[in-house]
């Protein structure tokens, strides 16, 4: 059982559309951070949030924390091929030394 | 600046052997936790390090092994070798002990057990 639950596990789009990925949990996290992933790579950090209810921005994309710090959501707009990646939302849980990872939302964004 | 560098990136190895699976940490970073990646899913916690002391560890047995260096470089020992050992094993790097602060990640070493 994952303790975080990321939807959709695969998203294929065209160029220009808007997209939302989901992170959910029953468990609450003290931060919530989000990682891009390609190809022979490891994960880059794109963001953290901490505070419950919280929106950070980067350029096209928008992250969201749930109120009760258990979800959170990314937001894409005008997607761009080089949007192209697995995105992963990982939890940090009160008291604990790891990051908490989901499985992982495979987006490919198409020409 | 020198980013996280493991080594080696790809190998390949049979069932019942051993492998030892090498990573630098960034400049000034004090910490280093090991993730497992099995394919088309995200990374699992091994183990972390602090000041060469196992600082937290996951659901992984004791086949699962580690060090950390004084020059806070790591490494990652498993033994005897399942088939369900093939992974990507990332290396992440962090000036912060604990699960607060960004993880800088390796490119990993992708390990296949035939």
């Amino acid at each position: 059982t994952q303790l975080l639950e990321q939807s959709p596990q695969f998203l294929s789009i065209q160029e220009g559309e808007n997209l939302t990925v989901y992170c959910n949990s029953s468990s609450v996290f003290s931060s919530l951070q989000w990682y891009r992933q390609e190809p022979g790579e490891g994960p880059v950090l794109l963001v953290t949030v901490v505070t419950g209810g919280e929106v950070k921005k980067l350029k096209r994309l928008t992250f969201q924390f749930g109120d009760a710090r258990k979800d959170s959501s990314l937001h894409i707009t005008a997607a761009q091929p080089g949007d192209t990646g697995l995105y992963l939302c990982a939890g940090a849980l009160q008291g604990a030394q790891k990051l908490v990872f989901g499985q992982g939302t495979r987006l490919t964004i198409n020409p | 600046e020198t980013g996280v560098t493991q080594s080696p990136t790809h190998l390949i190895k049979t069932r019942g052997q051993q492998v030892t699976l090498r990573c630098s940490s960034q400049s000034g970073h004090n910490t280093v936790s090991w993730y497992q990646q099995a394919l088309g899913q995200g990374p699992q916690f091994i183990f972390q390090y602090y000041r060469e002391e196992e600082n937290g560890r996951g659901n992984f047995p004791p086949r699962f092994s580690g060090l950390q260096f004084p020059n806070y470089s790591s490494e990652l020992n498993v033994n005897a070798l399942e088939l369900d050992d093939s992974a990507l094993y990332l290396c992440a790097s962090s000036p912060f002990v604990g699960n607060t602060g960004e993880l800088f990640f390796g490119e990993g070493s992708r390990l296949t057990v035939l």
